[in-house]
């Protein structure tokens, strides 16, 4: 069974620049999570979504947004790059709540 | 102050020692999770613990719940270099009859150095 798969691995941005990341989910979990780890704040929620909707969202600015496709893959876009975006983008996904959360290699964005 | 505190913040070990890492939280404890991760990686799933009392065993490390103390412990048996990385709990808030919609609360990590 494959795990969660985040693409890409590694990216480099500029400053104003936009960003997509990619997450696809263990086949058969219909939640997304993705969260922001930072050595200084460590790892923050940003959204989850579930059945292409978002239940829950974390304390982000507007420029960070996410998506959900009808195959669970989800997606989320940073625009306008800040250096303070450098970070690695993790998600996870769950079948439900009561089976806990599976999360991938992360993506590492470095926004110079 | 931190929702989840961590402690140590670090432990540097010597390969065969038994360690434990604590996870205390400031608010009602529902579901706690505990995850190990690389440097730069993602999060392993390591054990769930749901109930007050709990406590879940897997190859040499245990992890426990005490609800009345809001408290998590992991504890490793015979370290070995492999057990080495970063150990973070992460809490679920919402399972007292509702439900977190993805979102957990981390602590900060213990570092774990393991000397061969």
């Amino acid at each position: 069974k494959a795990g969660v798969t985040q693409t890409p691995r590694y990216l480099i941005k500029t400053r104003g620049q936009q960003v997509t990341l990619s997450c696809s989910p263990i086949s058969g979990h219909r939640s997304v999570s993705w969260y922001q780890q930072t050595p200084g704040q460590g790892l923050q929620f940003l959204f989850e979504y579930f059945s292409e909707t978002q239940r829950n969202k974390g304390n982000f600015p507007g420029r960070f947004s996410g998506r959900q496709f009808s195959n669970s893959r989800s997606e989320m876009n940073v625009s306008t790059l800040e250096l303070g975006d450098s970070a690695l983008y993790l998600c996870a996904s769950s079948a439900t709540e009561n089976y806990g959360y599976t999360f991938g290699s992360g993506t590492r964005l470095t926004v110079v | 102050s931190q929702e989840l505190e961590q402690s140590p913040q670090s432990l540097i070990v010597q390969e065969g020692k038994n360690l434990t890492i604590n996870c205390t939280s400031s608010k009602t404890l529902y579901g706690l999770y505990w995850y190990k991760q690389k440097y730069g990686e993602g999060l392993i799933f390591l054990m769930m613990l749901q109930k007050g009392g709990e406590e879940k065993s897997h190859e040499k490390i245990t992890a426990k719940l005490d609800e009345k103390k809001q408290q998590s412990s992991l504890h490793i048996t015979a370290s070995q270099p492999s057990h080495a990385g970063i150990y973070l709990c992460g809490a679920d808030r919402g399972h007292a009859g509702g439900t977190s919609y993805g979102k957990l609360t981390f602590g900060q990590g213990t570092i774990l150095t393991v000397h061969p």
